[in-house]
């Protein structure tokens, strides 16, 4: 149980386009859901909490009008990346935190962005 | 601020040897600490967790201790196998939000 799933597991864009990244909780709800970003060889660094039926919460530094969230149902959270650049490549990794009172993230497989 | 701090790498190490990776943390609360293991190509997975001081979390013979008065969750394993080469993150969840901080992450290399 508690699978997440990303879609989709890489993509190449040209610089300017926009790609829209998947984030599916398969077996569970997730009210809650995180994407993350990591790049080569270092740890992740949080971007925003998404959550359901709501606006998306964004850390400090991210631009939530070039990374847009929306988490339209218990099951699904989307990442578009809005006119990407090559400093926009990178590993991005969504999580989803299980209903209730606890507090285990469980991660999707990551997406690979190349911005050319 | 929360933060993580975590043993550098690379570690290579043969198998059956032994493992400690150190991880000490900041935090303003009472955080939640984890391991989390990312083998090669795929996504991160929850190894252990402890919620409280002197909690002990074991998962696949690795274990780890919350240790309150050293601020620290050091994460151990008696005898490796190949299978365990992976990046390991210690991270800690604070402030009842789950959000969570990680580590740099330890690359570790177990050769036969």
């Amino acid at each position: 149980g508690a699978v997440v799933s990303q879609h989709p597991s890489w993509v190449i864009c040209k610089s300017g386009t926009s790609v829209k990244i998947e984030c599916r909780s398969l077996d569970f709800q997730a009210t809650t859901m995180f994407w993350y970003r990591q790049f080569p060889k270092q740890s992740l660094m949080l971007m925003a909490t998404s959550n359901e039926g709501s606006k998306a919460t964004y850390e400090q530094g991210v631009e939530k009008d070039k990374f847009l969230i929306n988490h339209a149902s218990l099951t699904l959270s989307t990442l578009t990346v809005t006119s990407a650049h090559p400093e926009d490549s990178s590993f991005y990794i969504c999580s989803a935190l299980t209903s209730g009172n606890t507090d285990t993230q469980y991660f999707g497989p990551g997406t690979r962005l190349t911005v050319l | 601020g929360d933060s993580v701090t975590q043993m550098e790498g690379p570690v290579t190490l043969s198998e059956e040897a032994f493992l400690t990776i150190n991880c000490t943390y900041t935090a303003t609360g009472y955080p939640s600490l984890f391991w989390y293991v990312q083998y090669p190509g795929e996504g991160l997975q929850l190894l252990l967790k402890a919620t409280k001081a002197d909690d002990k979390g074991s998962n696949k013979g690795f274990e780890a201790t919350y240790r309150k008065e050293t601020t620290s969750f050091h994460l151990e394993k008696g005898s490796v196998q190949v299978s365990d080469s992976a990046v390991y993150f210690c991270a800690l969840s604070d402030r009842g939000d789950y959000k969570l901080s990680f580590g740099a992450g330890t690359t570790v290399t177990v050769r036969a």
